[in-house]
């Protein structure tokens, strides 16, 4: 089945230590985002890529870095995790432009800070 | 800039029965979609319905509807003969139309829902 794969599903790294979560899909989507989803609040996104245009949104922190080398994978890096990057992160897919389908989500990646 | 709110926290309905979850949404654009997505504990997000908002007629999935009102920008979701599975969060989320569109979602701030067997 088509669908967004999120790896690893559970990820602990020591505070300060930089760490990669990655996203691959097989929907041939142009459009990869990744969210940040604290404890029962809302996704809040981060970035997305549109085919190779990387789009950051303006409240991002410059410590959040995120990676597509091809249409199918998309990468986040986290250069030195604080306490409060603690969170669920989340991938998605759509189509761009007027072709544009709803979202489709990976089961995420619950990111643990020690 | 859009803006999606949900006021209700946390509900809860007995297993058979019927739950309107509720939403409002701000915005000065005429083209845009509605969605209620649905996310299970632990499991991923998946969509509900939608809505596109040049659409009069209101949505429905089976035992899922919209009472959509653009006037109002009100878009509650009405879930009838509740079942054990459909326990979860809800959001209410808002995307831009149109050929610049880059699919960004606008979230609410969910709804925890508890059906109650």
């Amino acid at each position: 089945d088509a669908m967004v794969i999120q790896n690893p599903r559970y990820q602990v790294t020591q505070f300060g230590k930089p760490v990669t979560l990655s996203c691959s899909q097989t929907l041939n989507h142009n459009v990869m985002y990744w969210y940040q989803q604290k404890s029962s609040q809302a996704p809040k996104l981060l970035f997305h890529y549109y085919d190779k245009d990387f789009n950051n949104e303006a409240d991002t922190p410059d410590n959040f870095q995120s990676r597509r080398p091809n249409t199918s994978f998309c990468f986040l890096d986290i250069r030195s995790p604080g306490l409060g990057d603690a969170a669920m992160y989340l991938c998605a897919t759509s189509r761009g432009g007027l072709m544009n389908t709803e979202a489709f989500f990976g089961q995420g990646t619950r990111l643990t800070v020690v | 800039a859009q803006t999606v709110t949900q006021s209700q926290p946390e509900m809860s309905v007995q297993e058979a029965e019927t739950v309107t979850l509720s939403c409002t949404y701000d915005t000065s654009e005429s083209d845009y979609y509605l969605f209620w997505y649905k996310q299970p504990p632990s499991r991923q997000m998946i969509l509900v319905i939608r809505q596109e908002a040049y659409k009069q007629q209101n949505a429905t999935e089976n035992r899922f509807s919209v009472n959509f009102q653009k006037a109002a920008k009100s878009f509650s979701l009405k879930i009838s003969d509740s079942q054990l599975g459909d326990a979860a969060m809800y959001f209410c989320a808002y995307r831009r139309d149109g050929s610049s569109n880059t699919g960004k979602l606008i979230f609410g701030q969910g709804t925890t829902l508890q059906v109650k067997p």
